[in-house]
């Protein structure tokens, strides 16, 4: 398996602000995923990151809100920006399984509260 | 469109009682199956994951799951319950949508286990 950090592990941030959230992961993998989930809520894709191209968001998603960055194949930043109090959620990072590339590892999250 | 159904929000249980979480997924083909479990603050751990083969599948923490192709199913079980088990349950599939193979949430199953 795959151990996988992620800083911050939660923040309360001010409405208009941004927050950059690592995800830094301990065997390289090619494949990353960031995913919300809201308060009671599942969880939904914002974005896949493949290292050395541009992340493909989902539908709702976009880059200008959520930039992320995939330096190399160990880590991954999301960027959440102009923030509002819908913002407030749970944000994951997850890895493609280093042998089981239709598996995924997950972080343990960051809450994220806008005030 | 493709959809992962868990029709029980809450589930209530004794300890040492059974247990069974329903999950319902809408493909056209067999999806890869998987089970995760969020416990308070924590991430996502698999319990269990069906690719192919035998449809009764075995997980970590005595947990098991079946696949039933006819009825598009895969309900995870316990025969007993114990009240460390008390957290939230998600359903998802694996899948290639357009071209991108990603996972698909259920809306999570909240189990509390009564002493």
């Amino acid at each position: 398996s795959a151990v996988i950090s992620q800083k911050p592990s939660r923040d309360i941030c001010q409405r208009g602000t941004s927050l950059t959230i690592q995800c830094q992961v301990d065997s390289q993998v090619t494949m990353m995923f960031w995913y919300r989930q809201q308060p009671g809520q599942s969880l939904t894709l914002i974005a896949t990151a493949n290292q050395g191209s541009e992340a493909t968001y989902e539908s709702g998603f976009v880059i200008d809100k959520f930039p992320i960055s995939r330096p190399n194949l160990t880590f991954s930043t999301l960027t959440v920006s102009n923030m509002s109090p819908e913002d407030s959620s749970i944000y994951l990072c997850s890895v493609e399984a280093p042998l089981s590339w239709n598996e995924q590892f997950f972080g343990p999250g960051t809450r994220l509260t806008v005030l | 469109a493709q959809s992962v159904t868990q029709p029980d929000i809450h589930i209530t249980v004794s300890e040492g009682a059974s247990l069974e979480l329903r999950c319902n997924y809408s493909y056209g083909a067999t999806p890869y199956l998987f089970w995760y479990v969020q416990s308070p603050g924590q991430g996502l751990q698999l319990l269990l994951k069906y690719f192919s083969g035998d449809t009764l599948v075995q997980g970590i923490k005595g947990f098991e799951a079946e696949f039933k192709r006819s009825q598009s199913s895969f309900n995870l079980r316990k025969p007993s319950v114990h009240w460390s088990d008390a957290a939230e349950y998600f359903c998802a599939v694996g899948l290639f949508t357009s071209g991108t193979y990603k996972y698909i949430f259920g809306t999570g199953t909240r189990l509390k286990v009564l002493a």
